[in-house]
């Protein structure tokens, strides 16, 4: 199985909420990360999180963890068009030799923004 | 049966050195990318190929060159390596390209020392 799952849809109403869910498997993972692509884009950090913290706020973003059942969300406060996007869940993992983590992905989900 | 697998996991290597990473889809996707990951995570795309064929070519040092043998296989060869080169890479596909989800490989830590 998926070692990261999120949902592959979601549709939010223009100002609207909108909360995108994930859950992962490695307990061991250092942070825990928010990717966004746009379209034709590559992918682009969007905001990451902490193992030891429970919330992190950044102006419209608020990136909840729930270390005890392995969820991570990411809520973004007034939804606008801009925000039409694919969001990517990633967890990451410890290469032995040190460096960069590793990084294992969801599968992205489709925010999709309705006017 | 991964969908996007890339190898080797770990290339640790000397200055100056040629070296490939490999990989392959078993998604039957058109496009597939490579991407380097750099100290901050940002993944920054350094090439994609749709059908065998290179669409973006971001700027990139002459010294890393894709070869496409097929639209299974995006191969990234690197030549006389540098210190600087030392960081992750992930593979990627897509079905199509455009606003198309990325499915990544786990990644290649390349060390250069």
């Amino acid at each position: 199985g998926e070692d990261v799952e999120q949902s592959l849809f979601l549709s939010v109403r223009e100002g609207d909420s909108s909360v995108i869910n994930c859950t992962y498997t490695d307990s061991s993972s250092t942070y825990l990360y928010w990717y966004k692509q746009e379209p034709g884009a590559g992918l682009q950090l969007l905001t990451y999180i902490f193992s030891n913290m429970d919330m992190k706020q950044d102006q419209r973003l608020t990136v909840l963890l729930n270390k005890k059942d392995k969820h991570l969300s990411l809520r973004i406060a007034d939804t606008q068009t801009g925000d039409s996007a694919i969001y990517f869940c990633a967890e990451s993992f410890a290469y032995s030799g040190g460096g960069a983590d590793g990084l294992t992905f969801g599968k992205g989900t489709h925010l999709i923004i309705q006017p | 049966d991964t969908a996007v697998s890339q190898t080797p996991k770990y290339l640790v290597t000397q200055m100056g050195n040629d070296k490939s990473i490999k990989c392959e889809q078993n998604l039957g996707h058109d496009t597939m990318y490579w991407y380097k990951q750099d100290s901050k995570k940002f993944l920054k795309i350094m090439f994609s190929y749709n059908n065998k064929e290179l669409i973006i070519n971001e700027t990139v040092p002459n010294r890393f060159s894709p070869k496409s043998p097929d639209k299974a296989h995006l191969n990234l060869h690197i030549n006389s390596l540098e210190l600087g080169d030392s960081a992750v890479y992930f593979c990627a596909s897509s079905l199509k390209t455009g606003n198309e989800k990325l499915f990544f490989g786990s990644g290649t830590q390349l060390s250069v020392l």
